[in-house]
């Protein structure tokens, strides 16, 4: 079955540079979710996208943006990197289920790692 | 969403069930509890969930309590491509986001 797919899969950036994420959601997901994994620590929410639209805001610095496009894959944009945004970035994605519930499926994410 | 309580680690032997408990007391009636796992550094996988009734996929087992106020996952055969951190979440209908605990850090010994 297809999954989700996330681009680059590793990214090695100095300070102060910019990155651009990529996610590519599951067939007919209409629902991207981007979470951020640091050293040693769980997954934390960072911003979801329904049908194009922000949905949700969650621990997202104001210099990372991200949008959903038109074919639902979705781009996280982070700029004036510092060393602390060296992390794995997670990428979901998700359809209304039954009853309206849904399950997030997890792409292989991106190590960022900045230097 | 209700606060997770999960032991920081167990152990299993190789071929036998692991039963990974979960305590989730102040969940309310329209939270369901997710299990998700992570293999080292790998994507969040998810495994399984269940609101009042217990589950059963070819991956995993859900065994939640009347109450609901704890459930058990179990892996019926451990294999040692188990070895992972499971989460155990409560998270309501309309959220958006899933909040990570600390998890369980099961460890499937040979």
């Amino acid at each position: 079955a297809a999954g989700v797919i996330q681009s680059p899969r590793h990214l090695i950036k100095e300070k102060r540079e910019t990155a651009t994420l990529k996610c590519y959601p599951i067939p007919r997901h209409d629902t991207v979710y981007w979470y951020q994994q640091g050293p040693g620590q769980d997954p934390q929410f960072l911003i979801s996208f329904y049908e194009k639209m922000q949905s949700d805001k969650g621990s997202i610095p104001d210099r990372f943006s991200a949008q959903q496009f038109s074919d639902y894959h979705s781009e996280l944009n982070m700029s004036s990197l510092e060393l602390g945004d060296s992390a794995l970035y997670f990428c979901a994605s998700s359809s209304p289920g039954q009853g309206g519930w849904e399950t997030q499926y997890f792409g292989p994410g991106t190590r960022l790692l900045v230097l | 969403d209700a606060k997770t309580t999960q032991p920081t680690s167990m152990d299993c032997a190789e071929g036998r069930a692991a039963n990974l408990p979960c305590n989730h007391s102040t969940i309310s009636g329209n939270e369901y509890v997710y299990w998700y796992r992570q293999i080292h550094s790998q994507g969040p996988q998810y495994i399984i969930h269940g609101l009042k009734n217990n589950e059963t996929n070819e991956m995993a087992s859900l065994i939640i309590t009347e109450d609901r106020k704890s459930s058990t996952l179990i892996l019926p055969h451990a294999t040692l491509r188990d070895t992972a951190v499971y989460y155990c979440i409560a998270i309501s209908g309309s959220a958006r986001q899933l909040t990570f605990g600390s998890g369980t850090q099961l460890t499937v010994l040979p």
